[in-house]
Order: C-alpha cells, then sequence, then structure tokens
C-alpha cells in the first residue's frame, strides 16, 4: 500500500516564478492537510481540503498561496510570485477520515528554493 | 487555543541510556496528543497517539508516553537508545482537524 507521494522532492524557483506542490494521498484516504516547516521550526498548518472542497484554510497566506483538490488527481499547492521567505518544506499529509483521532499520515516533502 | 512547548531543542544520550522529551500542552478542551519522529530528509512517521483511552501509551521502536491531566504534559520515553533513535521528534496536539505541533527536540545518540 502506497503511502502519502509528493512530487518533486525538490524545487528551485527565482523569485516572481510560480512554485506547484502535489500530493497524492494515500489508497482510500480523501482528506488532505497541507503543512509547512520553516528551518528549525515545527510544521505550521495550512490547508485542509476534501475533495473538490477547502474545509479550513485558517493557515494559509492572504495572498499568492492557493490549494486544490480536484475530484481527479492529486492536490495542489500553488505559489504564485515566489519570494525568498516561501523557501521551505511543504508536508502533506492524509487521512481516512476528518475525526481528531484519525491518524494524519504525512509525505515526504517538497523542498522548496527560492533564489 | 491550543499549543504546545517541548522543552529542549536538543538532547543528547550515549546508546544505552534512557531517553526522555519532554512536551507540555494547552488546551481548553480534551486534548488529542501525538508524537511524530522525522528523520533527516524525510516525512514525519507517527510514533504513538493518546486518544483519551489509557494514560501510558505505547508506540513503535520501544517508546511510549504518559498523559498526565494534572501537569498538563505528555513525555516520550525509550529506556535503553539506540542509535538509530538519533532524529527530530514532534508533539503534536489536537482536537480540530489541524495539527498543532512543538517547535521540535533533536535527539543525539553517542555511542
Amino acid at each position: 500500500n502506497a503511502g502519502v507521494m509528493q512530487n518533486p522532492r525538490h524545487l528551485v524557483r527565482r523569485r516572481g516564478q510560480e512554485a506547484r506542490l502535489r500530493c497524492s494521498p494515500m489508497k482510500g484516504h480523501s482528506h488532505v492537510y497541507w503543512y509547512r516547516q520553516l528551518p528549525e521550526e515545527g510544521l505550521k498548518f495550512m490547508v485542509y481540503l476534501q475533495k473538490e472542497n477547502i474545509i479550513d484554510e485558517s493557515g494559509m497566506p492572504k495572498e499568492r498561496f492557493s490549494a486544490e483538490f480536484p475530484k481527479e488527481g492529486p492536490s495542489i499547492l500553488r505559489i504564485q510570485q515566489v519570494v525568498r521567505g516561501d523557501s521551505a518544506a511543504y508536508f502533506c499529509a492524509s487521512s481516512a477520515g476528518q475525526r481528531s483521532t484519525d491518524t494524519q499520515y504525512f509525505g515526504p516533502g517538497t523542498r522548496l528554493t527560492v533564489l | 487555543a491550543q499549543s504546545v512547548t517541548q522543552l529542549g531543542s536538543h538532547v543528547s544520550v550515549s546508546e544505552g541510556a534512557l531517553v526522555l522529551l519532554r512536551c507540555n500542552y494547552s488546551s481548553s478542551v480534551p486534548p488529542y496528543l501525538f508524537w511524530y519522529v522525522q528523520y533527516p530528509n524525510q516525512g514525519l512517521q507517527l510514533l504513538l497517539k493518546y486518544t483519551s483511552a489509557a494514560t501510558l501509551v505505547k508506540g513503535i521502536n520501544g517508546f511510549e508516553a504518559e498523559f498526565k491531566k494534572s501537569e498538563t504534559s505528555f513525555h516520550l520515553t525509550k529506556p535503553s537508545a539506540h542509535m538509530s533513535d538519533a532524529a527530530e521528534y514532534f508533539c503534536a496536539v489536537t482536537n480540530t482537524d489541524k495539527l498543532i505541533f512543538g517547535t521540535g527536540t533533536r535527539l543525539q545518540v553517542f555511542p
């Protein structure tokens, strides 16, 4: 049973470019979460999605960031006009249900570097 | 609002020694608590979780944690450290859809 998959694992962008990060949840999981880890910090929640719906985006920056989880295909985290401060590791997690006790399984992350 | 505090950003132990990683939480409602481990350049792996059943929770790789409501703590322990335990450990709390993480504790194990 494949785990959570993320690609690319490493992404380099120049300031002003767009970054697209992809996440395929575990088989049978319909709940996806995105977290950001800045250097030497813990993970910070960004957004929680179910198929075709954004459930909680309270951790998303108000500008330049967007996320989607279409009916078909992976979840996408999109960062427009990247700045150096966006350099971080972005982790996706998935769960089978939405209860607080449902385990979130994490992918290997995408490490974004903005030059 | 919920929060987690991990005391000690770095902990060093000798191989075979007791591992103790500290986590204190703040929550206005009964919390669910988790410990995750992160190896270099990898994602997070669940070690164990507390979901209001037994207060002493056993996890993978010989780790366990005890939920102490009176102390608002959920410290992670392992009786005997192994070299392969060297990693970063994160405590997290939730009672909603999002996990609230601490800043992590990096564990070093010396031979």
